[in-house]
């Protein structure tokens, strides 16, 4: 069973909307977590990073971390069709030992 | 940006036949992992160093050596390869503390036939 579970397993989205995306842990112990993001065909990269209960706003990207349930969400404002992406959520307790990474949420764009 | 180059970028093994994984990174950073992904698996750590010469096993080790020569350099070893093996793998580097990110290279697609 993947120890980070990611919902749902698709969205699409029409331009200008709003997409919400669900990570949750079930490994009590996780610290901190990541959300990646991954275009096709490309590597992983970082889009924004939670450690402290919350919320944390980057641009039209918005993370929530709620860390008694483990669970975090990414939420993107005014969807563009470059959103258009693998989105990662990692997890772990500790970093020097890698992240451990959910199967991700294919977001879709649509003009 | 960090930079972690993996080399080569794509590559078709037999089955039994050795293969070797190299990555290297221009960034100073101690911390560096190999993944691979694989559809309906996700991201997966295989293994992982922190420094030189040593190296850690991850979540799925079986079946992959792994090599630390230098700070720089981080190779993965197929000893026999098989078609379970094939998948996108992918190496990242880490300074932890700093940016608390990993940086990944761009991939490498091995296909074996």
């Amino acid at each position: 069973q993947q120890k980070v579970q990611q919902s749902p397993e698709s969205l699409i989205v029409p331009e200008g909307g709003m997409a919400s995306l669900n990570c949750t842990s079930s490994d009590r112990n996780v610290d901190y977590f990541w959300w990646y993001r991954q275009h096709s065909g490309k590597s992983p990269k970082m889009l924004m990073s939670i450690f402290s209960n919350g919320e944390k706003e980057e641009g039209r990207f918005t993370v929530h971390l709620n860390k008694a349930s483990l669970h975090t969400s990414l939420h993107i404002r005014d969807s563009q069709p470059s959103d258009s992406a693998l989105y990662l959520c990692a997890a772990t307790n500790n970093y020097a030992q890698g992240l451990t990474f959910g199967l991700g949420t294919r977001v879709s764009v649509f003009p | 940006e960090a930079a972690v180059t993996q080399s080569p970028r794509s590559k078709v093994a037999v089955t039994g036949g050795k293969v070797t994984l190299s990555c290297h990174q221009t960034n100073n950073h101690d911390y560096m992992y190999w993944y691979r992904q694989d559809t309906g698996h996700g991201l997966r750590l295989i293994h992982y160093s922190y420094v030189a010469d040593s190296t850690e096993k991850g979540d799925i080790p079986d079946g992959y050596k792994a090599s630390r020569p230098s700070q720089e350099n981080f190779s993965l070893i197929l000893e026999l390869a098989s078609l379970s093996q094939t998948a996108v793998y992918f190496c990242a580097s880490s300074n932890w503390g700093g940016q608390n990110t990993l940086y990944f290279g761009a991939g490498t697609r091995l296909s074996v036939l």
